[in-house]
């Protein structure tokens, strides 16, 4: 199966600043079928983007995701007080689907 | 708008049956876009795709769980449902479900989750 690795696993910002998070995936990812979620405490994962790099309905653009092959990313732009949270990454390129462990993004 | 919910026992024994349903409301089960999944998620294996399951039947399941796990659908209640058989304690998660969108024959990421249910394995 294909392991996604993700780094690093917290980081801590303070709101206003920039984050990229990384999503690594032990083989290459058919079609960079990847898609990153953002999920808050006791609230299902939210979808925010999807086949790398596309915005989901209603992600603000201050998200962007990029890579393709084995290597994607998920940057966040200036920072708001509800980005702070745990954010995925997920292939659906090779069977079976896989999730990576998760990035926190916490307040400094 | 399309709503999901998930609905079971929160407490199964061990080697015990675990059956979950998903209610979708604000639309039909009955669709050529998209397929009906579950996921789970436990702080010691993360977010685990389980399998997904087409309104007529057709479904993927993930190898690692298959011998012990079915989806069906319900379209007359317009839900789709779980079962796990045999369960344990690493059985213990959180369990979404969610639909996931298909193009070309290929499942696509799950874009819409219900809000999950607690399902502990314990006698």
């Amino acid at each position: 199966e294909t392991v996604l690795t993700q780094s690093p696993g917290t980081l801590s910002l303070s709101p206003g600043e920039s984050a990229t998070l990384s999503c690594r995936a032990s083989q290459g990812v058919y079609g960079n079928f990847l898609a990153w979620y953002q999920q808050r405490p006791g609230r299902a994962p939210r979808l925010l983007i999807y086949g790398a790099s596309t915005r989901a309905t209603g992600t603000p653009d201050r998200f962007s995701g990029s890579g393709s092959g084995r290597d994607f990313s998920l940057r966040i732009d200036r920072l708001e007080p509800e980005d702070f949270a745990v954010y995925f990454c997920h292939q659906h390129g090779n069977s079976p689907l896989t999730f990576g462990g998760g990035s926190t993004v916490e307040m400094k | 708008q399309l709503q999901l919910q998930e609905s079971g026992p929160g407490l199964v024994k061990p080697s015990e049956t675990l059956s979950l349903n998903c209610s979708v409301s604000g639309g039909s089960i009955i669709t050529t876009l998209f397929y009906w999944g579950f996921i789970r998620q436990s702080p010691g294996k993360g977010l685990e795709w389980i399998g997904s399951v087409y309104y007529s039947g057709p479904s993927y399941y993930n190898p690692s769980l298959r011998n012990r796990v079915n989806l069906s659908v319900d379209t007359s209640l317009n839900q789709f449902s779980l079962t796990v058989n045999s369960v344990s304690a690493s059985d213990t998660a959180v369990y979404f479900c969610a639909r996931q969108a298909v193009r070309s024959k290929r499942l696509q990421c799950f874009d819409l989750w219900g809000p999950g249910t607690k399902v502990i394995v314990s006698s």
